[in-house]
């Protein structure tokens, strides 16, 4: 089976923008889950998505989220960018049963902003 | 809140000898689940070995091991035969039941000496 694949790999965005990244599950699983890792505040849960809906949530402004579709590929949106979102957005998928699953990541999106 | 810490921000080991790596977790929970994930410098987080804090036997994992002390809220991961591929950021992981939500440790950076 295909891992999990995020697009695009790297970005560069001004602040003030927005942005949309996507993750594409493994094959079957429902569940995708999403996480901010960067070097001050290491990795941190964004929120999760299974059949099309958030089920579980992190501590982050509203100015960031997500939605799932019925294919259960995913996207996250950062609205009004600041310099303090530049991180490795990584995003992890599982089969969403509903028990705790082993989460499986992707390669991750680098974001930068200026 | 449950928290994750790793007090070791790096370690070293050399090639084909035996180091492990400590953590410890803070939780009001009795049922739940850690692992340990492997970031190596492509940034792919890999699942390197998971146990669920209902099994006593400690979990296995080839050259990997766990030393699980429940009563204790300790984790660590030992690795035997040490390899270079070994290399890489080690993170200690905690979820919850219908999680889904992974909480980090700050990680500890192994470094293999040939």
């Amino acid at each position: 089976k295909a891992g999990v694949t995020q697009t695009p790999r790297y970005l560069i965005k001004t602040r003030g923008q927005q942005v949309t990244l996507s993750c594409s599950p493994i094959s079957g699983h429902r569940s995708v889950s999403w996480y901010q890792q960067t070097p001050g505040q290491g990795l941190q849960f964004l929120f999760e998505y299974f059949s099309e809906t958030q089920r579980n949530k992190g501590n982050f402004p509203g100015r960031f989220s997500g939605r799932q579709f019925s294919n259960s590929r995913s996207e996250m949106n950062v609205s009004t960018l600041e310099l303090g979102d530049s991180a490795l957005y990584l995003c992890a998928s599982s089969a969403g049963t509903g028990l705790v699953e082993t989460q499986y990541f992707g390669p991750g999106t680098r974001l930068l902003v200026l | 809140a449950q928290t994750v810490t790793q007090s070791q921000p790096e370690m070293s080991v050399q090639e084909a000898e035996t180091v492990t790596l400590s953590c410890t977790y803070d939780t009001s929970e009795s049922d739940y689940y850690l692992f340990w994930y492997k970031q190596p410098p492509s940034r792919q987080m890999i699942l390197v070995i998971r146990q669920e804090a209902y099994k006593q036997q400690n979990a296995t994992e080839n050259r990997f091991s766990v030393n699980f002390q429940k009563a204790a809220k300790s984790f660590s991961l030992k690795i035997s035969d040490s390899q270079l591929g070994d290399a890489a950021m080690y993170f200690c992981a905690y979820e919850h039941e219908y999680g889904n939500k992974l909480v980090f440790g700050a990680g500890t950076i192994l470094r293999v000496k040939s």
